[in-house]
């Protein structure tokens, strides 16, 4: 059965320091997410992403963030230079063009851990 | 803006007892209403769906009615199993297009032989 894989599982970083979370989506797929979950919070949407570009954002997502789709198969989320309080598990998901109540299909997540 | 409010856990049941975990909505419209469950080390995994008043989402002995008038989408089941421990996230969408998912704060639920 397709899936959406991440990778890394988990990420250590200094505060500071550039870090890029990536993510297979299923191939078939057009619609793109990530989703972040701070410890003991709840599940946010950060970005969705289609036809090479964002088609919405939340205020979470500023310009410390960016996605990229650098080639056929990997969707990638960049944090430019990451704080304290970007610690948390990141989900990537994808999902089929469709009109309405869409599943979205979510990888294992990257845990991310700034120092 | 739309928003989730999902019953806080966690939940430990002994197995064979009856689950609920309650979910209400705030949203403009009608829109699509999700469990997700994400098991130890996974990530989330649609449970089932509904995409309109009365309908009833289910799948593996799970059940949850779309109620407009209450806005809920509680989940039930009638006989936990071991293996239904989880976290269960409840969601909402717009029900056009490839919207965002909206979660609630997910529930815990641990079950004991």
């Amino acid at each position: 059965e397709p899936e959406v894989t991440q990778t890394p599982s988990h990420q250590v970083t200094q505060m500071g320091q550039e870090v890029i979370l990536r993510c297979v989506p299923i191939s078939n797929h057009l619609y793109f997410y990530w989703y972040r979950q701070i410890l003991g919070q709840k599940v946010e949407f950060l970005v969705s992403f289609y036809n090479n570009e964002i088609s919405e954002k939340s205020e979470i997502f500023d310009d410390q963030f960016s996605v990229e789709r650098p080639d056929g198969s990997n969707f990638t989320l960049k944090i430019r230079s990451t704080k304290l309080e970007d610690s948390a598990m990141y989900f990537c998901a994808s999902s089929e063009l469709t009109s309405g109540g869409n599943e979205q299909f979510f990888g294992p997540g990257t845990r991310l851990t700034v120092l | 803006g739309d928003s989730v409010t999902q019953m806080e856990g966690p939940v430990t049941l002994s197995e064979e007892a009856f689950l609920t975990i309650n979910c209400t909505y705030t949203a403009t419209g009608y829109p699509s209403l999700f469990w997700y469950v994400q098991y130890p080390g996974e990530g989330l995994q649609l449970l089932l769906k509904a995409t309109k008043a009365d309908d009833k989402g289910s799948n593996k002995g799970f059940e949850a009615t779309y109620r407009k008038e209450t806005t809920s989408f509680h989940l039930e089941k009638g006989s936990v199993q071991v293996s239904d421990s989880a976290v269960y996230f409840c969601a909402l969408s717009a029900i056009f297009g490839n919207e965002k998912l909206t979660f609630g704060t997910g529930t815990r639920l641990t079950i004991i032989p």
